[in-house]
């Protein structure tokens, strides 16, 4: 059975700290992994890692795959209080075609204190 | 997230009762997906479709239905089937391509009185 499991599952921090969230997962068929920042409501996409070792980057957010030991991280360096959300990881399963699915991790939750 | 509507914002259902989430795209995706979220639970795929008059059944179906009359719309049906409806209802849709991610929209909160 396909999974995803991340950890931790909550976090809190100070702001400026640098924080890594941690994915690791079972996906068969496995085509890539998919990091989203979700607040009150709707996921927002951050990254989308296909190829291992190579890291992906926007601002102060950074991620990372590798594939052989099936997991990925998400780094915060100089957190904010705006950072502060649940972090969401995904594996897409690749079932040939133009079909594919994501299975969802239960995300972890981060708390950035002033 | 832009492009991507969904309504209403809050939805409540008595019991025995059939209620319909809207989601609706101005992108012209050709996926759409709907997901369930509850607490301590990461997402789980409802239904999905990848064009107009056809869609699948995700991992958790039983007591919901969707159609796909158009390329804009992906309503879903909550049936008085399901038995634990109470949950936050997410909708999804893609671009074509390996290398588009899902986008989600705002999402439905729907409870039971």
């Amino acid at each position: 059975e396909d999974k995803v499991v991340q950890s931790p599952l909550s976090l809190v921090v100070h702001e400026g700290d640098t924080v890594t969230l941690n994915c690791s997962y079972e996906v068969t068929n496995f085509r890539s992994l998919l990091w989203y920042k979700q607040e009150k409501k709707a996921p927002t996409f951050l990254f989308m890692l296909t190829s291992s070792g190579i890291e992906k980057k926007s601002g102060r957010l950074s991620s990372i795959l590798d594939k052989k030991e099936l997991f990925s991280i998400l780094n915060i360096t100089a957190t904010q209080t705006g950072d502060s959300a649940v972090y969401l990881c995904a594996g897409r399963r690749d079932y040939g075609g133009a079909t594919n699915k994501l299975i969802f991790g239960t995300g972890t939750l981060l708390a950035v204190q002033p | 997230d832009g492009g991507i509507t969904q309504s209403p914002k809050y939805l409540f259902r008595k019991e025995g009762q059939n209620v319909t989430l809207s989601c609706e795209q101005n992108l012209n995706h050709d996926a759409m997906y709907w997901y369930r979220q509850d607490p301590g639970q990461g997402l789980r795929l409802i239904y999905y479709s990848q064009i107009v008059n056809d869609f699948q059944k995700g991992d958790i179906a039983e007591g919901y239905s969707v159609s796909r009359e158009k390329k804009e719309s992906f309503p879903l049906t909550v049936t008085s089937a399901q038995k634990n409806p109470t949950a936050f209802y997410l909708c999804a849709i893609k671009d074509r391509g390996p290398g588009q991610p899902q986008h989600f929209g705002d999402g439905t909160r729907l409870s039971i009185l």
